[in-house]
């Protein structure tokens, strides 16, 4: 069965880094695209970045770009999100998905369980 | 970018009930448009993709429908694991995607 584990969640300094990963299993892992997506505390869903099959194409949201960095190792079937410049306002829960795309229509099809980052002082 | 807004912002109905959740995109979206489930605590689950696509293994109870800007999820009869807070999502503006801000469904 398909499974995602996240980890490397933890309290930070403003200003801080960080580096999640999340650990694929139950699937080919580089035959999709990944995805991470945060919640901050009693907030709603925001997608942060995705990733193509082989890493050559990689997308960030504003609110992150030129702070965080997406990667992944096929070999290891792992995503990773290096996180710089770390604010308070990146206080979330952060959820790796995969990213489905069949038929022309893109899904979040599975998604781990989340890893919480505090930044704080 | 794309804003997504459903309504209502919370509902509280009763087990067996009837619901329908709405999602409207400030843009048209064709069917680019997907529902997702939220338990407190947990990941959320994918239910319907596409507008009206049930994911496997999803209850035949939930369904949705609509194009273009406006949408709908329906839930034909409330069973007590359905409390939850529902979130639709736009796949059109790739790689841009937005969420609504939710719909926490309550018990009555």
């Amino acid at each position: 069965q398909v499974q995602l584990v996240e980890s490397g969640g933890d309290l930070v300094k403003p200003g801080g880094s960080l580096r999640l990963s999340c650990a694929a299993s139950g699937f080919t892992f580089s035959d999709y695209y990944m995805t991470w997506i945060r919640q901050a505390p009693g907030k709603g869903l925001e997608w942060v970045s995705y990733i193509s099959t082989s890493g050559s194409t990689i997308y960030y949201a504003d609110s992150v770009k030129g702070r965080f960095t997406i990667s992944r190792d096929n070999a290891k079937n792992s995503l990773y999100l290096q996180m710089n410049s770390l604010r308070a306002e990146d206080t979330a829960v952060y959820f790796c998905a995969r990213d489905r795309r069949y038929g022309g229509y893109q899904r979040f099809d599975f998604w781990g369980q989340g890893t919480l980052v505090t930044v704080s002082s | 970018d794309i804003q997504m807004t459903q309504s209502p912002s919370s509902l509280s109905a009763s087990v067996g009930d009837r619901v329908t959740i709405t999602c409207r995109a400030s843009q048209t979206i064709s069917s680019y448009l997907n529902w997702y489930q939220q338990k407190p605590g947990k990941a959320p689950k994918l239910l319907i993709y596409a507008a009206s696509t049930l994911q496997s293994g999803v209850p035949s109870r939930f369904s949705g429908s609509g194009s273009g800007t406006d949408f709908t999820l329906t839930i034909s009869s409330l069973q007590p694991e359905d409390f939850a807070t529902y979130y639709c999502q736009q796949s059109y503006s790739t790689p841009m995607y937005t969420f609504g801000q939710g719909t926490k469904l309550e018990i009555k």
